[in-house]
């Protein structure tokens, strides 16, 4: 299967700073990014979803201001957690997809942030 | 919106045992996907089953469409199993997934 990777694996901040996680698809190219949170024990909602080139959709009430996400090739999108607060803690994952080719995303191994 | 519920929440096997996980929509399947989020919380694709009936070694699933429900059967379980099981279904002409509420298995020797 396709193999996508995230960078980093984890990481802990302090409030008020920002941090960068990285998605890439490594053997596929993907046309469409998504982003995806998940709080202990939880399900994933979908954050926003990119295409490569254009802007990203966000779903209903997640701020864009504050998660800044950029898909500028077919095999990198970033989420950007602006000015991190303790509440934005939580698991963040992405998963890639190439529409042209099949219906399934591949889903990266997920980035847990800890803002203190 | 479209809810997708599964059940049961939580699943306790010993080790060789077979089990079926349930997952109901409350609107029409379209690209219906299972996935198992392993301990470290990678999420590996299981099938693509929007109709009809997949097997993949221990695993197989069932999407009955016109009923709204997909099954998923695990059988002689294995303690590599544990972890938990998502179900998801994509809203009509995106590529967005909802995702189910999850089984969470655990599978003791």
């Amino acid at each position: 299967g396709a193999v996508v990777s995230q960078h980093p694996s984890r990481v802990i901040c302090k409030s008020g700073t920002s941090v960068k996680i990285e998605c890439r698809s490594l053997d596929f190219q993907a046309t469409t990014m998504f982003w995806y949170r998940q709080f202990p024990k939880k399900s994933l909602m979908l954050m926003a979803t990119s295409n490569e080139g254009s802007k990203a959709t966000y779903e209903q009430g997640v701020e864009k201001d504050k998660f800044l996400i950029n898909h500028a090739s077919l095999t990198l999108s970033t989420l950007t957690v602006t000015s991190a607060h303790p509440e934005d803690s939580s698991f963040y994952i992405c998963s890639a997809a190439n529409r042209a080719r099949e219906e399934t995303q591949y889903f990266g191994p997920g980035t847990r942030l800890l803002v203190l | 919106g479209i809810q997708v519920e599964q059940s049961p929440p939580d699943l306790i096997l010993q080790e060789g045992a077979n089990s079926t996980l349930r997952c109901n929509f409350s609107d029409s399947v379209n690209n219906l996907q299972w996935f198992h989020q392993n301990p470290w919380g990678q999420l590996i694709n299981l099938f693509y089953i929007p109709s009809g009936t997949k097997q993949n070694g221990r695993l197989s699933a069932t999407t009955v469409a016109t009923e709204r429900y997909s099954l998923l059967y695990i059988s002689s379980s294995q303690t590599t199993d544990s972890g938990v099981y998502f179900c998801a279904d994509g809203y009509y002409n995106t590529d967005k997934l909802i995702f189910g509420t999850g089984t969470r298995l655990q599978v003791f020797p």
